[in-house]
């Protein structure tokens, strides 16, 4: 069964601080994803990657980068964490052909 | 760019009534993929129905959808809602040409007894 792993799943970060949330998929797929949710804005797409080595930017990709340093993993990473960027984050993975995405968990970010 | 609208943030219904959630999208491309995504609390988002035919139903679990290209909508139906329907509902538009899903602001359904 396809399996997107997170983690951590929660965590509480300093205003300022480095953050970096992991993701790892054991679906073989090309393509992997970081979404944020927040109420009333649903799941909002920071980053994304269809390829090792490579990351392209998503719809609100501001105060995050991302990495993809094999096709297994992928991380975001907030340089100076935010009050604003507390949300859940959200990984996924897609096989190219295949348009169904697979989510992780969810990590839950709080800054404080 | 490409949008989808849920109209609704919230829908509380008793159980047994049909359920009617609300999606409509706008995109500059012919070729449209709508999805429905539904989250229980501390579980992944899933995929629950999906649909590129115009006028066609597609239905799973008791859901059912139908693209209506002429309108721009994927509303989500049931017709009589289970206290286990109780979530969050994501329509969601498969854009470009690297799968790149376009959400809406998802519909909370909460059934009640």
């Amino acid at each position: 069964e396809a399996a997107v792993t997170q983690s951590p799943r929660s965590k509480v970060a300093v205003t300022g601080g480095k953050v970096t949330l992991s993701c790892h998929q054991t679906n073989n797929h090309d393509y992997m994803y970081w979404y944020r949710q927040d109420t009333g804005h649903g799941l909002r797409l920071i980053h994304y990657s269809y390829v090792a080595d490579s990351t392209e930017k998503g719809d609100i990709p501001d105060g995050y980068k991302a990495s993809r340093p094999s096709q297994e993993n992928f991380s975001l990473i907030l340089e100076l964490a935010s009050l604003s960027q507390t949300a859940v984050y959200f990984c996924a993975s897609s096989d190219r052909a295949n348009t169904e995405v697979f989510f992780g968990k969810g990590t839950r970010l709080t800054v404080v | 760019g490409d949008s989808v609208t849920q109209t609704e943030g919230l829908v509380t219904l008793t159980e047994g009534l049909p359920v009617m959630l609300n999606c409509t999208y706008q995109t500059i491309y012919s070729n449209a993929f709508l999805f429905w995504y539904v989250h229980y609390l501390n579980e992944s988002p899933w995929l629950l129905l999906r649909s590129s035919t115009d006028n066609k139903r597609t239905e799973h679990q008791g859901f059912h959808a139908t693209l209506h290209k002429s309108s721009s909508s994927f509303h989500l139906q049931k017709s009589s809602a289970q206290l286990s329907d109780s979530a969050l509902y994501y329509c969601a538009y498969l854009s470009g040409s690297f799968n790149k899903l376009t959400f809406g602001a998802g519909t909370r359904l909460a059934v009640c007894p």
